[in-house]
């Protein structure tokens, strides 16, 4: 079956820097690759995906970048808000199968 | 995106007895809704697949005498969480969606005690 690796799994930056997740995958067949932010004591929440026919997709601060030939894609972070601070799951799955490999998060930490 | 709603958000109930916990869909038909369960600090693990009007799918290791999931319409799975020891204290969240686009209910923290 399908395996998601995420790094790092604790990220500490300062307000206003970047921050980059990074995940890879192991079947090649994976098409959908959505990312969740999950806040203390609450749902996931889905804050952007891709496709494995588009190698990057930006909305605002936040874009999803991903390189099908080494199987990884990233979630970078722009412009760093305490906000942000949640932890941040990334996730495969093939087209049809509607099941989702979650990686194993990586809790980002935003300092004011 | 879709809306999924899940109840009871918290319950709390003596060892042995049973639980059933409620996912809906409410702008959208689910044939299929997901059932996940969380311990702090960790990822979300897949313990079944719910399908409307057929048996759901267990995931490996997942017993399903114990986890009883019915999903009776488009709209509504059912997870009971039968005969609940403190080890089954967790936070269960269902999922579903549209497409490959899942969406989270609110989860439901059940403390065993």
């Amino acid at each position: 079956g399908e395996n998601v690796e995420q790094h790092p799994s604790t990220l500490s930056v300062q307000e206003g820097d970047s921050a980059v997740i990074k995940c890879t995958y192991s079947d090649s067949a994976s098409n959908y690759f959505p990312w969740y932010k999950q806040e203390l004591g609450k749902r996931p929440q889905l804050i952007i995906d891709i496709r494995s026919n588009v190698g990057e997709k930006k909305d605002q601060r936040i874009a999803v970048t991903l390189n099908k030939t080494a199987k990884h894609f990233s979630l970078h972070i722009t412009e760093t808000q305490p906000e942000d601070s949640a932890v941040y799951f990334c996730a495969a799955s093939i087209g049809g199968s509607y099941i989702p490999t979650f990686g194993r998060g990586t809790s980002l930490i935003v300092h004011p | 995106g879709a809306v999924v709603s899940q109840h009871p958000s918290r319950v709390i109930c003596k060892s042995g007895t049973s639980v059933k916990i409620e996912c809906r869909s409410l702008d959208f038909q689910a044939t299929t809704m997901f059932w996940y369960r969380q311990f702090p600090k960790q990822s979300l693990m897949l313990m079944a697949t719910s399908n409307e009007g057929s048996k759901a799918t267990y995931e490996q290791g997942v017993e399903k005498d114990k986890f009883l999931i019915n999903h009776a319409s488009l709209t509504l799975s059912t997870l009971t969480v039968t005969s609940a020891h403190p080890e089954d204290s967790s936070f269960y969240i269902c999922s579903s969606g549209e497409q490959e686009t899942q969406y989270f209910g609110p989860g439901t923290r059940l403390l065993v005690l």
